[in-house]
């Protein structure tokens, strides 16, 4: 199995609603992260798992906060969200953040989120 | 300053024919890695090709080349024999640091048209 996975590939939601969107791998890989998108934009880094501990926090606001339930789920819970949130939120995941090897991160679909 | 430059917003290029799509980047590390992913309209990231800082032969991968000009500071890649499939945007990105150093810096893109 050499892909990742992310639920759902689309979510509307309210500035008060509480949503979740979830990212999975079963190829071994011990870091995985979460990107957000815009339109025409590259994608801009949120957060970093290494060995399930949370290694990179970009200054993401509190209304996203990742959870890392094991090596092969990765979690972003959404809450209060602005409509400036509205992007595409990928998922990826890489082999072995300890180790020299090429590391190229594997990217998931993505889930199209919209904030209404 | 931006670390990895992409200049050209769009290309075109006809069906059959190669293209090249240019990519320079900043760093002072010794040790790093440069990676290009394309990203078709349905938003998955595809990962294409890796150079490492320290790999004396340019990358090949199928009809994708990197050719790795370091001394310049440019990582331009190649694509031989366009297909209509190859119409995307294609990003540049470079991590920096001996060991994995999980972040990836993005260039701004450049989107491929392939015409028939």
């Amino acid at each position: 199995d050499t892909e990742v996975t992310q639920t759902p590939k689309h979510l509307v939601m309210g500035m008060t609603n509480k949503k979740s969107l979830k990212c999975e791998q079963h190829m071994g890989h011990r870091a995985m992260y979460w990107y957000k998108q815009k339109a025409k934009k590259p994608p801009e880094l949120m957060f970093v798992y290494s060995y399930e501990k949370l290694s990179i926090n970009e200054s993401v606001p509190s209304r996203f906060s990742p959870e890392c339930p094991n090596s092969s789920l990765l979690n972003l819970h959404l809450h209060a969200l602005q409509p400036e949130d509205s992007a595409l939120y990928l998922c990826a995941s890489s082999q072995d953040p300890r180790s020299d090897l090429v590391n190229e991160q594997f990217f998931g679909p993505g889930t199209r989120l919209t904030v209404l | 300053a931006q670390k990895i430059t992409q200049t050209q917003p769009g290309m075109f290029v006809q069906e059959k024919e190669a293209v090249t799509l240019d990519c320079t980047y900043d760093t002072s590390d010794q040790s790093y890695g440069l990676f290009w992913y394309k990203q078709p309209s349905s938003g998955e990231m595809i990962f294409l090709i890796y150079q490492g800082s320290y790999d004396e032969q340019n990358a090949t991968e199928g009809r994708y080349s990197l050719n790795f000009q370091k001394a310049r500071k440019s990582a331009n890649l190649v694509i031989s024999a366009s297909q209509l499939g190859d119409s995307a945007m294609y990003f540049c990105a470079m991590r920096e640091g001996g060991t994995s150093g999980s972040r990836l810096t993005f260039g701004e893109g450049t989107q491929l048209t392939v015409n028939p």
